[in-house]
């Protein structure tokens, strides 16, 4: 079955360095997204991508993180710098169409800042 | 401002008797709602969905009930397996937007 891949799986950095991880959607899924999971709550959307195009990102604080599609399959997600408050689970996920089409989602990267 | 909450952080239940997880919301635009299972270090898998012109969804043991005048649905397994605990997260969007999930309960399926 195919799935959604994610590296690493686990990110510790010191505040203030850049971290970067990488998304590789469900082959054929147009729609991809970032998601960030804080211990205890629900997976909050970061960002969402149609192809190669952002059609969501305005929960993404843009001072400091950063995505990419560029050839609208595999993606980026980039902190820099990160700080203490960064500390989370990362999720990508993919769909073949928009919401509320299935998302399927990746195993995450843990990220800890110190 | 949560638009979609699970109140009860986490629920124990016996092996073979029902486990019952509810889901509010306060966004009548929301016209589709999701259900999701996490195991731990996996990502949420998705387990079942319904409409908002349904008012119930069956799948095997799952069956999720809509009620949108409370703005409210619950997901039901039945009879409950050790194997189904994990965090359980609803989801709910309209066309075209972006999910919202809650913030998850824990349910503990006790053999």
């Amino acid at each position: 079955e195919a799935e959604v891949a994610q590296s690493p799986r686990y990110k510790i950095t010191e505040k203030s360095q850049a971290v970067a991880f990488w998304c590789d959607p469900i082959s054929g899924h147009a729609t991809l997204y970032w998601y960030r999971q804080i211990l205890g709550q629900g997976p909050e959307l970061l960002v969402q991508f149609q192809d190669e195009s952002v059609v969501d990102d305005s929960q993404l604080p843009k001072d400091r993180f950063s995505a990419e599609r560029l050839k609208g399959v595999d993606s980026t997600l980039k902190i820099q710098p990160a700080e203490l408050g960064d500390s989370a689970m990362y999720l990508c996920a993919s769909s073949l169409q928009r919401p509320p089409d299935t998302q399927y989602f990746g195993p995450g990267t843990r990220l800890t800042v110190l | 401002d949560q638009q979609v909450k699970q109140n009860s952080p986490s629920l124990s239940v016996q092996e073979g008797r029902i486990s019952i997880l509810n889901c509010d919301y306060t966004n009548s635009m929301f016209d589709y709602f999701l259900w999701y299972k996490k195991y731990p270090a996996e990502g949420p898998t998705f387990l079942i969905s319904i409409s908002s012109i349904k008012d119930k969804n069956e799948d095997g043991r799952f069956t999720v009930f809509l009620n949108k005048s409370a703005k409210h649905l619950s997901l039901h397994i039945v009879p409950s397996q050790p194997g189904d605990s994990a965090v359980y997260f609803c989801a709910a969007a309209n066309a075209g937007n972006m999910l919202t999930f809650g913030g998850g309960t824990r349910l503990m399926v006790k053999p």
